[in-house]
């Protein structure tokens, strides 16, 4: 398997425009999480999914992130609109159960000017 | 929610020396402990977990203890290589649910 997948790697956009965050999870994974990675907060969970339904997401920072999981194989996460206080690496996770390993993507590295 | 405080938040070790990475966390319902490893421009990775019914767990150089009473669990490092070199993050289960709270990480460096 190739792993969690994510896309695009690098993302840099101007305050105000939409983005678009993807990730396929690792096959038969039941379990998808996605997370923010900053200097000051640390790496911090902002919603899951089981079975494509969202579980928890209280880590939401506010009504501009949005998160939806289509089909097992593939899910987003938005920001619209973006501010410069969004800028981090974000990560994706999969996993078979919440007590399994968490498998996670090489990250986006998101860049708001 | 649960809270992960995790120390140091750099540790400088020689190659060859042990590196110990400490953690405590809140909530006594938490059942589930692991450690990653992240390596620079790469995500998390799974290096060693503890479950609250066992105490110590160890895996080649890498070892983790568990203190349920005093709510602190520990990451030991032994005979350090350069490649160890990465930052580390503790995490604790929110509840039982098993979902991980994430300590802030430790920088750990190792100097050949």
């Amino acid at each position: 398997d190739a792993g969690v997948i994510q896309s695009p790697r690098h993302e840099v956009t101007e305050m105000g425009q939409e983005v678009t965050l993807r990730c396929k999870p690792i096959s038969g994974h039941d379990y998808l999480f996605w997370y923010r990675q900053t200097m000051m907060r640390g790496l911090e969970l902002l919603i899951y999914f089981n079975n494509n339904v969202p579980i928890d997401d209280s880590g939401m920072p506010e009504d501009r992130f949005s998160a939806k999981m289509p089909n097992a194989s593939f899910s987003t996460l938005k920001i619209q609109p973006s501010e410069p206080r969004d800028s981090a690496v974000y990560f994706c996770a999969s996993s078979l159960r919440p007590e399994e390993t968490q498998y996670f993507g090489p990250g986006t590295r998101l860049l708001v000017l | 929610g649960e809270n992960v405080e995790q120390h140091p938040s750099t540790l400088s070790v020689q190659e060859g020396d042990s590196a110990v990475i400490k953690c405590t966390y809140s909530d006594s319902a938490s059942n589930y402990f692991p450690w990653y490893k992240q390596e620079l421009g790469k995500g998390p990775q799974l290096i060693i977990d503890i479950r609250s019914n066992v105490g110590e767990k160890k895996d080649q150089r890498i070892a983790v203890t568990l203190n349920k009473t005093a709510k602190h669990f520990s990451l030991h490092i032994t005979e350090t290589q350069p490649e160890d070199s990465a930052v580390y993050f503790c995490a604790a289960s929110l509840g039982g649910s098993y979902i991980p709270t994430f300590g802030r990480g430790t920088s750990l460096i190792v100097h050949p």
